[in-house]
């Protein structure tokens, strides 16, 4: 079956600009993840979420970043007024429930000129 | 807190050749710990974990890993490298106990290079 889909795979976006990324779990999953993953380090944790609700956002770096999961399916990740040091890997792992397997996504580079 | 290290962010080995990635953890419950690999350009794979049952456990494409409580340590091991093989591998701890297996932290991973 489909995978973790994540949209876009690239994103250009200026200094100070909003963008949104995507995440379309596996079908049925009710667990989602965020991660961020910057040159040369292991991914960052960001926030998780379980159904509809975020079960856990301690990573989020700051107020700039949100997520939201308002059908318990597709996330989406919202940066405002991003800032160059916001330019990373962007991934989104799904899994059954919070105590099964995590499956990635092929992740958003998200660049930040 | 949960953490991990692994040591060595470079590996090369010969094909043919014993793979050993080591990766040292630290927490403060009985940790569940997982090894990913990252193929160029693609997502990462779960390779095996460990969630206190057997300390040795298999995985995937001829791996394996030995939970060793007494040194904190979760090494990756392949008895003969493949070319294949060739991509970036992770270790990671679960988020408190028997806790998510998706809320994780990473170390920074281990490049390996396999030379024909």
């Amino acid at each position: 079956g489909a995978g973790v889909s994540q949209t876009p795979s690239n994103k250009v976006t200026e200094k100070g600009k909003y963008v949104e990324l995507r995440c379309d779990p596996i079908s049925g999953h009710t667990a989602l993840y965020w991660y961020r993953q910057s040159l040369g380090q292991g991914p960052e944790f960001l926030i998780y979420f379980q159904g509809t609700g975020a079960a856990d956002d301690s990573g989020l770096p700051n107020d700039r970043f949100f997520a939201v999961r308002p059908e318990g399916s597709v996330s989406t990740l919202k940066i405002q007024r991003t800032e160059r040091g916001d330019s990373a890997v962007y991934l989104c792992a799904s899994s059954y429930s919070s105590s099964t397997e995590a499956f990635f996504g092929q992740g958003t580079r998200l660049t930040v000129v | 807190a949960q953490s991990v290290t692994q040591l060595g962010s470079h590996v090369s080995v010969s094909e043919g050749a014993l793979v050993l990635l080591r990766c040292n953890y630290s927490s403060s419950v009985p940790p569940y710990l997982f090894w990913y690999v990252q193929y160029p350009n693609q997502g990462l794979q779960l390779l095996l974990k460990y969630t206190s049952a057997a300390t040795l456990v298999k995985g995937i494409n001829g791996f394996e890993a030995e939970f060793k409580k007494s040194e904190t340590s979760f090494h990756l091991t392949k008895p003969s490298a493949h070319m294949s093989d060739a991509a970036e591998y992770f270790c990671a701890v679960s988020v408190g106990y028997g806790g998510s297996q998706g809320n994780l932290i990473f170390g920074k991973g281990t490049k390996l290079s396999v030379k024909p």
